[in-house]
């Protein structure tokens, strides 16, 4: 099965800040690659699908890139409201596999 | 737009048979519009797909190999619900599960239930 593995693991960073999450996957998997949030107490949410697909109802400030092994989730200036957890999916190949998680904490 | 709540013991026993349920309400369950899957998060791990199903008429599951032995998921049309069994449970099997859809010809989880959290323990 296809591994991703994300980094950082945590990031503690001060609102309005940039900040970038890495995705890499054990292998290429084109552009099946997807990002959730999720805050404490809920559900994953959808936020960035295909790599760079943005979804609807979803901040601007959210944005993905990447194809093949290599993937970001990029928040641009980070509000209080981002906290959360964000995950990496992929569905190039079954079974589905997720990454480990990257928690953002505001400062 | 779907919801998804999950039902189900909160404790199970090992060696038993979890049993979860998921209610979807938005949209019929009885539509080749969605798929209908199951995801897992042991406490202080990482998410886990476990399976999915997708029904028109016929139905077609996917499960995870490393469940596959001891995984079944099925469509209650009647009730608009669909169920994970996991039988032969240990206390590996503890953690947060979730029912999950999204539109059957996407490849991400637009919709994703609460989670409910399944102890194995005697």
């Amino acid at each position: 099965e296809i591994v991703l593995t994300q980094s950082p693991d945590f990031q503690s960073v001060t609102p309005k800040e940039k900040v970038t999450i890495t995705c890499r996957a054990s292998q290429s998997i084109g552009s099946s690659l997807h990002w959730y949030q999720r805050k404490p107490d809920q559900s994953p949410k959808l936020l960035i699908k295909y790599a760079s697909q943005s979804i609807s109802g979803v901040p601007s400030r959210f944005s993905g890139s990447g194809s093949g092994t290599d993937f970001t989730l990029t928040i641009n200036s980070l509000e209080a409201e981002d906290a959360a957890t964000y995950y990496c999916h992929q569905s190039s190949s079954l079974p589905w596999t997720f990454g480990q998680g990257t928690k953002v904490e505001i400062k | 737009q779907l919801q998804l709540q999950e039902s189900g013991p909160g404790l199970v026993k090992p060696s038993e048979t979890l049993s979860l349920t998921c209610t979807v309400s938005g949209d019929s369950i009885n539509t080749d519009t969605y798929y209908w899957g199951w995801a897992r998060q042991p406490p202080g791990k990482g998410l886990e797909w476990i399976g999915s199903i997708y029904y028109s008429g016929s139905t077609s599951t996917y499960y995870n190999p490393s469940l596959k032995s001891r995984v079944t998921i099925s469509v209650d049309t009647s009730k608009n619900q669909f169920s994970l069994r996991l039988s032969s449970v240990t206390a590996a099997d503890t953690a947060l599960y979730y029912c999950c859809s999204g539109f059957y010809t996407s490849e991400n989880v637009d919709w994703w239930g609460q989670g409910t959290l399944v102890t194995v323990s005697s």
